[in-house]
């Protein structure tokens, strides 16, 4: 059983801050990772995916990996009240025919202005 | 822009009934996965399916459950006689070939309350 292990918070800050959410995974062979954003009561929605070490930026969003710590993060700068959600964090199973994601349990981010 | 579409959006059944989910993903989309979320926990993979037969199936999609794609555009999750540990969220995902292997779109859910 792969898992999956996120902060499970509620993280809160203030409009304009940066919000830091972290994941650590444990299956050291695991190769691609996402961030799913998922409104109350809504489906996941992909907003992120990283599969190299390092940074990857898209717009307000940096996803961070670090395949040695088997670690994987999300900033999201200049947080707005519409960032408020559960961060879901989602490894890809190596060994899977279609692509089978594991998820954490998610980390709520509540942004207030 | 096109989405996943499914139905219901809510159902609520007795212990042991049958159900019935269904799912219409996006057209040009060739691969597609039932996953579920019981309140409060994890979204948990339950079944993949690709090219009309089941790519592969997670320990919770056991006898009782089944899926099919009976006309080429609906994809249904069949739930023989459901238990009280059945209810949850279900949610119908597709990814269209070629597509990043973990980008899926997922539908609204439905919202399985057994009684």
């Amino acid at each position: 059983q792969k898992e999956v292990e996120q902060n499970s918070g509620p993280l809160s800050v203030p409009e304009g801050a940066i919000a830091s959410l972290n994941c650590t995974y444990s299956d050291r062979v695991s190769q691609s990772f996402f961030w799913y954003r998922q409104y109350s009561g809504k489906s996941p929605e992909l907003i992120m995916s990283i599969y190299s070490n390092g940074d990857k930026e898209d717009g307000r969003f940096t996803a961070q990996l670090n395949k040695a710590s088997q670690y994987v993060s999300l900033l999201i700068r200049d947080s707005q009240p519409s960032d408020s959600a559960t961060y879901l964090c989602a490894v890809y199973d190596r060994g899977s025919t279609l692509g089978r994601l594991y998820f954490g349990r998610g980390t709520q981010l509540t942004v207030w202005p | 822009e096109p989405e996943v579409t499914q139905t219901p959006s809510h159902q609520v059944t007795q212990m042991g009934q049958e159900v019935i989910l269904r799912c219409v993903p996006i057209s040009n989309h060739l691969y597609f996965y039932w996953y579920r979320q019981i309140l409060g926990q994890k979204v948990e993979f339950l079944v993949s399916f690709y090219n009309n037969e089941i790519s592969e199936k997670s320990e919770i999609f056991d006898d009782q459950f089944s899926v099919e794609r009976p006309d080429g555009s609906n994809f249904t999750l069949k739930i023989r006689s459901t238990k009280l540990e059945d209810s949850a969220m279900y949610f119908c995902a597709s990814r269209r070939q070629g597509g990043n292997t973990g980008e899926l779109f997922f539908g609204e859910g439905s919202r399985l309350t057994v009684l």
